[in-house]
């Protein structure tokens, strides 16, 4: 069984342009989770679809953070426009069901210059 | 704020040698925590959980041991070897399904 996948792995862009993230999740995962860390800190939750809707965006930075998950399979994460301080690694996560394991992919390096 | 953390930041063990990775949480109304392992270049890693009706659990080479009343969570790693070298998380969650991390444990085991 595939684990969790994201898009691209690496992605350096400058201040003020606009990046997407791509998480496929466990193949029948409901719950996609997005999470980052950046330098130096812990690792934040961002968000939480349950199939293609938003069950929690409490942790999204700002409104230059969007998600998306038409169709309740893949998600996207756009950051439009990246800010320097936006770098960092990107982790997608998901579960079967809300009280279940996360499994976690292996993660988007952003990097603002 | 309350949040989870980790008693120290690195950790140098001798290859065969036990590990003790600690953590430290702050929410009373947490019920599950879990153990994750990082590898370099890679997503964390699930090892192994634990819920707050326990006080220990154990995995292959793993133990989970939480303290409720102290409110401290450990890792322990039998005969610790280089492939356990990593990034270690402890994570909890308090029935909101959004996971709370600590900073992390660098492990390194010394041949």
């Amino acid at each position: 069984e595939a684990g969790v996948t994201q898009f691209p792995s690496h992605s350096v862009i400058e201040k003020g342009q606009t990046v997407t993230l791509r998480c496929d999740p466990i193949s029948g995962h409901d719950n996609l989770y997005w999470y980052r860390r950046v330098m130096g800190k812990e690792i934040k939750f961002l968000l939480h679809f349950v199939k293609e809707s938003k069950q929690d965006e409490s942790g999204m930075p700002n409104n230059r953070f969007l998600a998306e998950r038409t169709g309740g399979t893949y998600s996207t994460l756009k950051v439009q426009p990246a800010e320097l301080e936006d770098s960092g690694v990107y982790f997608c996560a998901s579960s079967q069901d809300m009280a279940d394991t996360q499994y976690f992919g292996p993660g988007t390096r952003l990097t603002v210059l | 704020g309350e949040s989870v953390g980790l008693h120290l930041p690195t950790l140098s063990v001798q290859e065969g040698d036990n590990s003790i990775i600690n953590c430290a949480y702050s929410n009373s109304a947490s019920d599950y925590f879990i153990w994750y392992k990082q590898e370099s270049g890679k997503g964390p890693q699930f090892i192994i959980d634990i819920r707050s009706n326990m006080d220990k659990r154990q995995g292959q080479r793993v133990t989970v041991l939480l303290n409720k009343t102290v409110k401290h969570l450990s890792l322990q790693i039998a005969a610790t070897q280089p492939g356990d070298s990593a990034v270690y998380f402890c994570a909890e969650n308090n029935g909101d399904y959004k996971l709370s991390f600590g900073a992390g444990t660098t492990v390194t085991v010394r041949a």
